[in-house]
């Protein structure tokens, strides 16, 4: 697996945008970036994925630099239910997701 | 749409007793189906996947086995419990992208 590097903790406003950075400069060419987050007592829940291209759903934006060495994800409108442990996992297609410490993100009113 | 069931929510067991933990899955057909665990304070490890009725692969050694006698049933199940067997059991499922996996609530494990 391509490690991937994560700030430990880190705090966003209510309503401001939270950019999670993921630095991942061992990434090879047919590994994917996911992303996923465990909010506290709860199982993981996956929010994005992507390879090579930015990529956007109803959750959150990826934006993935074009070396492919390092990742953003980016909440768009932070809310309290956002505080979590996010975890950014570079893998390959192949069922065998590995998560790490993750960045917890507490989000304040 | 899907829903992905454990069962019990947290669970007490003596060292040595048996275990037995549940996960059933509704609203879709032929699933891959995963067992994880997180110790206190850890990351999650993969312990079993299945792509198929009677189809079981092990990611790490353990006193640990896992079954799935039905499509949408896996079962994870010891012989005899150790202390470090204790810990946060999470069962998820995928169809399409392998990665792209919904957890169930999970199981709280404490072995005394």
């Amino acid at each position: 697996d391509a490690k991937t590097t994560q700030p430990t903790s880190m705090d966003c406003a209510e309503g401001r945008a939270a950019n999670l950075p993921c630095n991942h400069s061992t990434i090879s060419g047919n590994e994917y970036v996911y992303w996923y987050r465990q909010i506290h007592s709860q199982g993981p829940q996956y929010i994005i994925h992507g390879l090579k291209n930015n990529e956007t759903n109803e959750m959150a934006s990826l934006i993935i630099t074009e070396d492919r060495k390092s990742s953003t994800l980016i909440l768009p409108h932070a809310t309290l239910r956002d505080t979590a442990v996010y975890y950014c996992i570079v893998r390959l297609n192949d069922y065998k997701l590995s998560f790490g410490a993750g960045t917890t993100v507490t989000v304040r009113a | 749409s899907q829903t992905i069931h454990q069962w019990p929510a947290t669970l007490v067991q003596p060292v040595g007793s048996p275990l037995s933990l549940e996960c059933t899955v509704e609203g879709t057909s032929n699933p891959n189906l995963y067992w994880y665990r997180q110790a206190a304070g850890r990351g999650l490890q993969l312990l079993f996947y299945s792509v198929g009725i009677g189809q079981i692969s092990s990611e790490v050694p353990q006193n640990l086995s896992a079954s799935r006698p039905q499509d949408r049933q896996f079962i994870l199940s010891s012989k005899k419990l150790l202390l470090s067997d204790s810990g946060f059991y999470l069962c998820a499922w995928t169809m399409y992208h392998p990665n792209e996996q919904f957890f169930g609530p999970g199981t709280r494990l404490t072995v005394l």
